[in-house]
């Protein structure tokens, strides 16, 4: 059974950092990996999307990087701010075509 | 961009009371929908999985007399708890697909239910 796991649960930095979230899946069966962001009480928006025959998918100050041998995707912001404060969920498509999310890592950004 | 518009945003009512949540694909033909359910700093939870004109698949634990799924158009999908308790009280999010499984999940803006 597919497991997907988010490291760390909670974050919280100065405005400007750059910032590495982690996620892990224990199934390397994938046919693809997708990070969304959620803010409080709303639903998801999608920010990357990495197919299983991809290493990495960038989107401004986003950089999402995917090593399905090992069972890691990584994404990366740069230059963190205030509004990048969201939860932050990965999630893969198996092979049984459902999205698995992980628990999310909750981001906090303060000026 | 593909939009899912889900509604209502919020529902408070009695126990007992059956509640139907509408998702509805804006510009683009949902072939299939799903439904999720995310508890407070919990992930989300896939309950069941629907293509137009066909019966919903539920996920195990999910009992389809209690969540009822209805995909009858292209653009419409709803979910409706029947006989509602305070133990359904989530956050309920639904998300649209157009064609095949590495297409992207569009997601609406969720529900957030709340039983009495």
């Amino acid at each position: 059974k597919q497991e997907v796991t988010q490291i760390p649960a909670a974050l919280s930095v100065p405005e400007g950092e750059n910032l590495v979230l982690n996620c892990s899946f224990t199934d390397s069966a994938i046919y693809n990996l997708q990070w969304f962001r959620q803010d409080p009480g709303k639903g998801l928006t999608s920010l990357l999307l990495i197919q299983s025959s991809q290493r990495e998918q960038t989107s401004g100050r986003l950089n999402a990087s995917l090593d399905k041998s090992s069972g890691r995707s990584t994404l990366y912001i740069a230059a963190s701010q205030p509004g990048d404060s969201a939860t932050y969920l990965c999630a893969v498509k198996d092979k049984t075509d459902k999205l698995i999310f992980g628990t999310g890592t909750r981001l906090q950004v303060f000026p | 961009g593909a939009v899912v518009s889900q509604h209502p945003s919020r529902v408070i009512c009695k126990s007992g009371t059956s509640v139907k949540i509408e998702c509805r694909s804006l510009d683009f033909q949902a072939t299939t929908m799903f439904w999720y359910r995310q508890f407070p700093k919990q992930s989300l939870m896939l309950m069941a999985t629907s293509n137009e004109g066909s019966k919903a698949t539920y996920e195990q634990g999910v009992e389809k007399d209690k969540f009822l799924i209805n995909h009858a158009s292209l653009t419409l999908s709803t979910l409706t708890v029947t006989s509602a308790h305070p133990e359904d009280s989530s956050f309920y999010i639904c998300s649209a697909r157009d064609g095949e499984g590495n297409q992207p999940q569009h997601f609406g803006d969720g529900t957030r239910l709340s039983i009495l």
